[in-house]
């Protein structure tokens, strides 16, 4: 089983709030990720890191900034969240050290912004 | 660029066995994935082809054939717990050894 956390998992928050999602774990992997997905729609790719200190953008435009200053912590944060944020956030890691990098998935954010 | 197509829905009964199929556009293939995904909860791994051929694990058996840019998931003695959508990812060389994912298939199976 895999050793991926985020908290919170549930969130509802007023629209210009400034909101951190947390992502930890503990299987010292060097790639992270973050994903996007609306309720019946594929996932798409925000935020990733190849490792300390890394960080680039995805394919899908986003308002959210990351860091990666421990390697296995992963936070995303919204300066000012819009009702347009509503969605669920899923944070991912894998090994590139691993043969096949396999994905393991936290168990996501659910974020709404009211 | 990238393009991956799965069938939205499927639905199958209980006992039976179900193949869902998933094609793929690519301009550096490096690995293909299958998870599922229950309602409301994170993807979980179920198998990986980086080689044409059969991969078998369980009642999941997973097939890839990378000149034709194809793959299927093969579910066997099919339960109600196999409720769920399954993605299709496939790990893209010229986008970071990145993964794109398919829109997700969402199986019902019946009693």
């Amino acid at each position: 089983e895999a050793d991926i956390y985020q908290t919170p998992r549930y969130l509802v928050i007023g629209t210009g709030k400034k909101i951190t999602l947390e992502c930890s774990q503990t299987m010292g992997h060097d790639k992270m990720y973050w994903y996007q997905q609306d309720p019946g729609m594929e996932l798409h790719l925000i935020h990733y890191s190849y490792g300390v200190n890394s960080t680039e953008k995805g394919d899908l435009s986003s308002e959210s900034t990351v860091s990666r200053i421990r390697t296995e912590h992963f936070p995303l944060t919204l300066e000012s969240a819009r009702p347009s944020h509503t969605s669920q956030y899923l944070c991912a890691s894998s090994a590139s050290t691993s043969g096949a990098e396999t994905q393991y998935f936290g168990p996501g954010t659910r974020l709404l912004v009211l | 660029g990238q393009n991956i197509d799965q069938p939205t829905e499927m639905t199958a009964t209980e006992g039976a066995i179900v193949q869902i199929n998933c094609t793929y556009q690519t301009s550096g293939f490096n690995g293909l994935f299958w998870y599922q995904q229950h309602a409301g909860e994170a993807p979980t791994f179920l198998s990986y082809n980086v080689l044409d051929g059969l991969e078998e694990k369980g009642r999941f058996s997973s097939f890839l054939s990378r000149s034709k840019g194809y793959s299927y998931l093969l579910l066997k003695e099919l339960q109600m717990k196999d409720s769920a959508s399954y993605l299709c990812a496939v790990r893209e060389q010229n986008y970071g050894q990145n993964f794109v994912f398919g829109p997700g298939t969402r199986l019902s199976v019946l009693p």
